[in-house]
């Protein structure tokens, strides 16, 4: 149980255009999502938590422009990246957490996505 | 600021070996401390997790041992194996409230 999966595995795009990922918990009802993006041999950076219905919150430095998150239901989480450009590139990486499980304080993370930007 | 610190940033071990990493945090409201393996171009998998009311956990071949006064956590991997090389990283929270990631542990363990 508790399995998250992501969606692309991988993405290469023009600079310029946005994207979409989207991330689905596929046996239980995320209360809670969070973002995270990682770069090559570094850790696990927090972009932003978000709580389904709600609006998501931003870590300080992150662009909530650029980066939209919409938790729209129990179960799907997107992040959109708009007008992506090279710097953009990366691994992002979600991962979500429910109050209805035993353990409220355990996340459980998708595959990721590789993001490549041109 | 690190809330989370890890060491050693990179390990080898010979197979049959014990594997151990060791984490240091700052926040004494940290209630959650989880243990996440990561294999590349994969998402982080939960290895183990305990809470500061306990000063030990172990599932199979992992242990967490947990000191609160000294506000550390390590993880022992016994018996250690090919398998087991991935990236380590130790976490810690406050409930209901993101985890604060180390910076990762690159542990390969050698045949």
């Amino acid at each position: 149980g508790a399995v998250v999966s992501q969606h692309p595995s991988r993405v290469i795009c023009k600079s310029g255009t946005s994207v979409k990922i989207e991330c689905r918990s596929l046996d239980f009802q995320a209360t809670t999502m969070f973002w995270y993006r990682q770069f090559p041999k570094q850790s696990l950076m927090l972009m932003a938590t978000s709580n389904e219905g709600s609006k998501a919150t931003y870590e300080q430095g992150v662009e909530k422009d650029k980066f939209l998150i919409n938790h729209a239901s129990l179960t799907l989480s997107t992040l959109t990246v708009t007008s992506a450009h090279p710097e953009d590139s990366s691994f992002y990486i979600c991962s979500a957490r429910s109050r209805f499980r035993a353990n409220q304080e355990t996340q459980y993370f998708g595959p990721g996505t590789r993001l490549l930007v041109l | 600021q690190q809330q989370v610190k890890q060491s050693p940033q990179s390990l080898i071990v010979q197979k049959g070996g014990i594997s151990i990493i060791n984490c240091a945090y700052e926040n004494t409201a940290f209630d959650y401390f989880p243990w996440y393996q990561q294999f590349p171009g994969k998402g982080p998998a939960l290895l183990i997790a305990i809470r500061p009311d306990v000063s030990e956990k172990k599932e199979g071949r992992f242990t967490i041992s947990f000191n609160k006064s000294a506000k550390q956590f390590s993880l022992h991997i016994m018996d250690s194996q090919p398998g087991d090389s991935a990236t380590y990283f130790c976490a810690a929270s406050m409930s209901g409230y993101a985890l604060n990631f180390g910076k990762g542990t690159s542990l390969l363990v050698t045949p």
